[in-house]
C-alpha cells in the first residue's frame, strides 16, 4: 500500500518557469490537501479539496492552482514561480473531514 | 479566518525533564489533532481529541483538550532523545475539512 505519493522529491525552478506537483493516494480518500512549509511558519494550508471536481482555497492560495478530476489525484501547478514559493511543499490525504491525515513525503522547491 | 498559534517555538530539554507545549485557536474547534514531524521527515498522526476537557494518554505523552475546544497541550514526561522533533497542533472548525496546523514547537533534547 503506496499510501500519499509525491513527486518529485526535489526541483529547482527558475523565476517565471511554470511547473506541476504531483500527488497521487490509493487510500481512496475524499479530503486531500496541500501545505507549504517554511522555518517558523509551520505548516501553511495552500488547496484544498473535499472530493473529485470539489477544491477551495486555503490560507495562501495565491500563485497556485489545483484541480481534481479524480478521487486519486491533486496536483498543484505554479503558473509563474516566484522565489517566495521556495519551500517544502507536503500533500496529505484523510477520509472523511475529521480523520488523521497522512502525508507524503515531501517536495523540496528552489525557484532561483 | 481561523488561527492557530502554538507556543513555544523551541524548547532545548535536558533527558528526563519534561516538555509541554500549547495550542490556542481563534475559533472553536470541531477537533484537535497532534502530529510529530522528525527532522526531514513529514509530519505523522499522533492523536486527535474530540470532546470539551477530553485527555488522553500515549505511554509518555498526554494531551488535552480545552473545556472550550478552543485550546489544547501536549505533556511529555521524563524526555527522550527519540521524543526530538516538531510538534504541531492541527484544528478543524466544523466540516469544511479545512485543517489548520500551528506553528510547531521543535523540541531538541540533550542527553
Amino acid at each position: 500500500n503506496a499510501g500519499v505519493t509525491q513527486t518529485p522529491k526535489f526541483q529547482v525552478l527558475k523565476t517565471g518557469q511554470s511547473m506541476t506537483l504531483q500527488c497521487a493516494q490509493d487510500m481512496n480518500h475524499e479530503y486531500m490537501s496541500w501545505y507549504r512549509q517554511d522555518p517558523g511558519m509551520g505548516l501553511r494550508l495552500i488547496h484544498y479539496s473535499v472530493g473529485a471536481g470539489i477544491t477551495d482555497q486555503g490560507e495562501v492560495p495565491n500563485g497556485y492552482n489545483v484541480s481534481r478530476s479524480t478521487t486519486e489525484d491533486f496536483p498543484l501547478r505554479l503558473l509563474s514561480a516566484a522565489p517566495s514559493q521556495t519551500s517544502v511543499y507536503f500533500c496529505a490525504s484523510s477520509y472523511m473531514g475529521t480523520a488523521e491525515a497522512f502525508f507524503g513525503q515531501g517536495t523540496r522547491l528552489t525557484v532561483v | 479566518g481561523q488561527q492557530v498559534m502554538q507556543i513555544p517555538q523551541y524548547q532545548h530539554v535536558q533527558e528526563g525533564e519534561d516538555f509541554t507545549t500549547y495550542c490556542n485557536s481563534s475559533t472553536t474547534l470541531s477537533n484537535i489533532q497532534w502530529y510529530k514531524q522528525r527532522p526531514g521527515g513529514h509530519p505523522v498522526f499522533l492523536i486527535q481529541l474530540v470532546k470539551s476537557g477530553e485527555v488522553k494518554k500515549q505511554k509518555r505523552l498526554t494531551f488535552q483538550f480545552g473545556e472550550a475546544k478552543k485550546n489544547s497541550s501536549l505533556h511529555i514526561t521524563a524526555t527522550q532523545t527519540t521524543d526530538v522533533g516538531t510538534y504541531f497542533c492541527a484544528g478543524k472548525a466544523g466540516n469544511t475539512g479545512k485543517l489548520i496546523f500551528g506553528q510547531g514547537t521543535t523540541l531538541q533534547v540533550k542527553p
